[in-house]
């Protein structure tokens, strides 16, 4: 066990639709990072928040948002569902913002289903 | 752009056989290099880590070394167990401006057969 927590675990939904995604971070950990798993893309950073604001950004769609709360779990809004949204969404944390010597803790993903 | 290559799979041995995963990466300036394993219906955990060149992480009998001159860092393990069935990724961070955030390879999927 990770440590991280993500919820709802498996999501089924329909194309134009919106979802939320939740991350709850390990004890003490400040950063926030979200990440999209698919086939064909492989693991794909999204963003990351470091203690509520914007740290790093990746190749997320406009229809993606994201956020982190002061109790420092996040959340990835996903709106205008299309079929290729369809993937594994994996939070992970970590306790400092960058350097990249520090350790990434996963959690089990979400799974997006958009039909 | 700052990217990491490994080898294509899936890769099937018999289990003692050893292991080698390759891994090459492009980057500006000086990251750190990771293996991190995904078990089936599990997120990514760390699997071993160097931040400098010719350091060599290990763990769980798995090794690697960051090579600089050749700017690779592959994963090793002498005799491989049926439990190391796994995803295998490699991946870089530590680039200037880009917060904590890992650049990972496309994954490589070991079956360890008994």
């Amino acid at each position: 066990d990770s440590g991280v927590t993500q919820t709802p675990k498996h999501l089924i939904t329909a194309t134009g639709q919106r979802v939320t995604l939740r991350c709850s971070p390990r004890s003490g950990d400040l950063s926030v990072y979200w990440y999209q798993q698919s086939l064909d893309q492989g693991l794909q950073f999204l963003i990351q928040y470091y203690n509520g604001e914007e740290r790093a950004k990746g190749n997320i769609l406009e229809r993606f948002s994201a956020q982190q709360f002061p109790d420092l779990h996040s959340e990835l809004n996903l709106s205008s569902l299309e079929l290729g949204d369809s993937a594994l969404y994996f939070c992970a944390s970590s306790v400092g913002a960058g350097a990249g010597t520090g350790e990434l803790f996963f959690g089990e993903g979400s799974r997006l289903t958009v039909l | 752009g700052n990217s990491v290559t490994q080898m294509e799979g899936p890769v099937t041995l018999s289990e003692e056989a050893f292991l080698t995963i390759n891994c090459t990466y492009t980057a500006t300036g000086y990251p750190s290099l990771f293996w991190y394993v995904q078990y089936p219906g599990e997120g990514l955990q760390l699997l071993l880590k160097a931040t400098k060149a010719d350091d060599k992480g290990s763990n769980k009998g798995f090794e690697a070394t960051y090579r600089k001159e050749t700017t690779s860092f592959h994963l090793e393990k002498g005799s491989v167990q049926v439990s190391d069935s796994a995803v295998y990724f490699c991946a870089l961070s530590g680039l200037y401006n880009q917060g904590g955030k890992l650049i990972f390879g496309q994954g490589t999927e070991l079956s360890v057969k008994p």
